[in-house]
């Protein structure tokens, strides 16, 4: 099956902790996203990926961290430099970014600081 | 700064009723507006979008509006069922760096 894969599924951290999420394609993409959801907002983009070894600053971008070794894997690291890290991560990959290309979602990461 | 404001934040209709999601941008230069489904426990799914030289897109039960000069886009849901209770979100591509600005979601309802 080809999709986004995220892991894990719910996360706990104390604070003070940096903290990797995980992000795997399997759709050949070029381009991965970042994005973080609040309840009563909408997806705020954090980091986005247009090729490997290249990414760029999304909107909220203060107190994470991306790498892009890899076509299929984007991983995040929210850092203890990030405020206020509780939220819903979502990841998600697409053809190539720009134009008017869908974007495919995985499941989500839900990331609670202690 | 760029920013969408999706309306109603909630909604609840009948099931066989209609459902009207509304969302204004501000950034004129924007061509491209997308809709997504959420439901519970998952991620986002592209269900409909349109682009800026066209006025209306329908697909089955689903439609999109876009009204250019008055800068708002709507989604129509005609003939509800149970299986669309999801959070919808709209959304617009930024001109400058051709990312998505999202507004902040519609919980839709669909009472039996």
């Amino acid at each position: 099956d080809g999709g986004i894969t995220q892991s894990p599924k719910y996360l706990f951290r104390k604070e003070g902790q940096n903290v990797t999420l995980s992000c795997e394609q399997n759709l050949n993409h070029d381009a991965m996203y970042w994005y973080r959801q609040d309840p009563g907002q909408g997806l705020r983009l954090i980091y986005y990926s247009q090729i490997v070894n290249d990414f760029q600053k999304g909107d909220i971008a203060e107190g994470y961290s991306v790498s892009r070794e890899k076509k299929e894997s984007f991983p995040l690291t929210v850092t203890s430099a990030q405020k206020n890290p509780t939220a819903f991560y979502l990841c998600a990959s697409s053809i190539r970014t720009g134009l008017n290309n869908e974007q495919f979602f995985g499941p989500g990461t839900r990331l609670t600081v202690l | 700064g760029e920013n969408v404001e999706q309306h109603p934040s909630t909604l609840s209709v009948q099931e066989g009723d209609s459902a009207v999601i509304k969302c204004t941008y501000s950034d004129s230069a924007s061509n491209y507006f997308p809709w997504y489904k959420q439901e519970l426990g998952k991620g986002p799914q592209l269900i409909i979008d349109i682009r800026s030289n066209v006025g209306e897109k329908k697909d089955q039960r689903i439609a999109v509006t876009l009204n250019k000069t008055a800068k708002h886009f709507s989604l129509h849901i005609t003939e509800t069922q149970p299986e669309d209770s999801a959070v919808y979100f709209c959304a617009a591509r930024r001109d400058s760096n051709y990312q998505l600005i999202w507004g902040a979601g519609t919980k839709l309802i669909i009472k039996p």
